[in-house]
Order: C-alpha cells, then structure tokens, then sequence
C-alpha cells in the first residue's frame, strides 16, 4: 500500500532563517506531488505541484520554492523566512489518471518568530 | 467554473444522532468530487469519492455520500455520530488542469460531537 511521510511535525523557525521540509512517498511510482499551506482558520492553498523529476510549477509567487530531485521525493525550501510563512504545510500525491483523489501526510506546523 | 460551497461552517450533534453535511457544486461538465476529514493537527484523510459511477457512494467510517445532478449537490452523512468523528470535513471537486488534477476545496464544515 501508499504511505506518504513528511517530516518535521513542528518546527519553530526565526524570520530570516533557511527552511527545509521533506516528504517522501512509498508503494507507487511517478505519482503527481503537492505542496498545500493552511493558514490558521483558513482552506489550503496550493503552492507547488510537480508531474515528474525536476518538473516543478508555482500556482502562486511566494518566498518559496520547490524541488523534486528523485520520483518520490519532494523538498519544500525558503533562503530566508518572513512571519507571514508561518502556517501548516501538506504535502501530497496523486495518480497521474484523470480524477484521481490526493493523498496528505500528516503536515507540519511552522511558526516564525 | 469549478466551485465548492459548504453550506454550514460549523454543525453540532449529540453522539448517536444522524450527522448531515451540505455540500453543492458547480461545474461545466460531470465532476469528480470527494469528501475528506481533518483531525486537529493531521492531514487530510479521503472519506469517499464519487467518479460517476453510483450516485450513492459509501465511504470509510460508516460515512456516505449522494450525488444528486439535478439539485448540483454532494451531502455527506452518517446515520450515528460517535465523538470521534469531531472534525473538519472539506467537499472537493476536482479538475484537469495543466496536466494535473487540481482540487477545489470547500471552505470546511467544523463538526462538533457531544455526548
């Protein structure tokens, strides 16, 4: 079966530091990958998706970036951290077919001071 | 245009009675919609999806689903609640777009559950 890991849980960040978030997928091969951000009280927004290695598309301009340097491996980065990047960040795969449902890690809770 | 409207932002039940949650959708041609769960602090969880298959789809955790085409809605529910399925509970439509399968979430439906 399909598991997807994200790794830290929580993670505590001053405004100007590096930022990496790891996920992983395991049991299924070329799947689509998604970074989503929850704001406190708010729906997800999607960040960053990718279909393939070293594919990568922004759904909206941020302080962000992404890479996906293997097939089942997708980092989300910052060179420098703003308040405003505090949130909940899920990452997620899908098959590659038409109406394939996503499938969320269980995210991790950013804090900026 | 695709679009989700969650009818109630926050719905209260005793455990034991029959939970609704209302979803309606819009969309220019016959969706795929999904329901999904989030506990406090986790992902989301996939409940069921409807694909146009049944109109009644049957998901995890005694939840189910009906699409209904000409009413454009997707009402999850549950005959008993148990305190357990306190969450939040997101309708999705799903869409094709630029190669990928792009999820339009519904604002959320906060259930509460006492005892």
């Amino acid at each position: 079966s399909q598991t997807i890991h994200q790794w830290p849980a929580t993670l505590v960040q001053p405004v100007g530091s590096p930022l990496s978030l790891e996920c992983t997928v395991e049991g299924t091969s070329n799947p689509n990958l998604y970074w989503y951000r929850q704001a406190a009280g708010r729906g997800l927004q999607l960040l960053f998706y990718s279909v393939g290695i070293g594919q990568i598309s922004s759904e909206v301009p941020q302080n962000l970036s992404a890479s996906r340097p293997q097939d089942r491996q997708f980092i989300l980065s910052s060179k420098k951290l703003l308040l405003s990047d505090s949130g909940f960040y899920l990452c997620a795969w899908g098959g590659q077919g038409p109406n394939q449902p996503q499938h969320f890690g269980d995210g991790t809770r950013l804090s900026i001071l | 245009a695709q679009s989700v409207t969650q009818l109630d932002s926050h719905v209260s039940v005793s455990e034991g009675t029959p939970v609704l949650l209302r979803c309606n959708y819009s969309s220019s041609y016959s969706p795929s919609l999904f329901w999904y769960v989030q506990h406090p602090n986790k992902g989301l969880q996939l409940l069921l999806k409807y694909t146009s298959a049944a109109t009644l789809v049957k998901g995890i955790n005694g939840f189910e689903a009906e699409f209904k085409k000409s009413e454009t809605s997707f009402h999850l529910t549950k005959p008993s609640a148990h305190m357990s399925d306190a969450a939040e509970y997101f309708c999705v439509v799903s869409l094709i777009s630029g190669g990928y399968n792009k999820l339009i979430f519904g604002a959320g439906t906060r259930l509460a559950v006492h005892p």
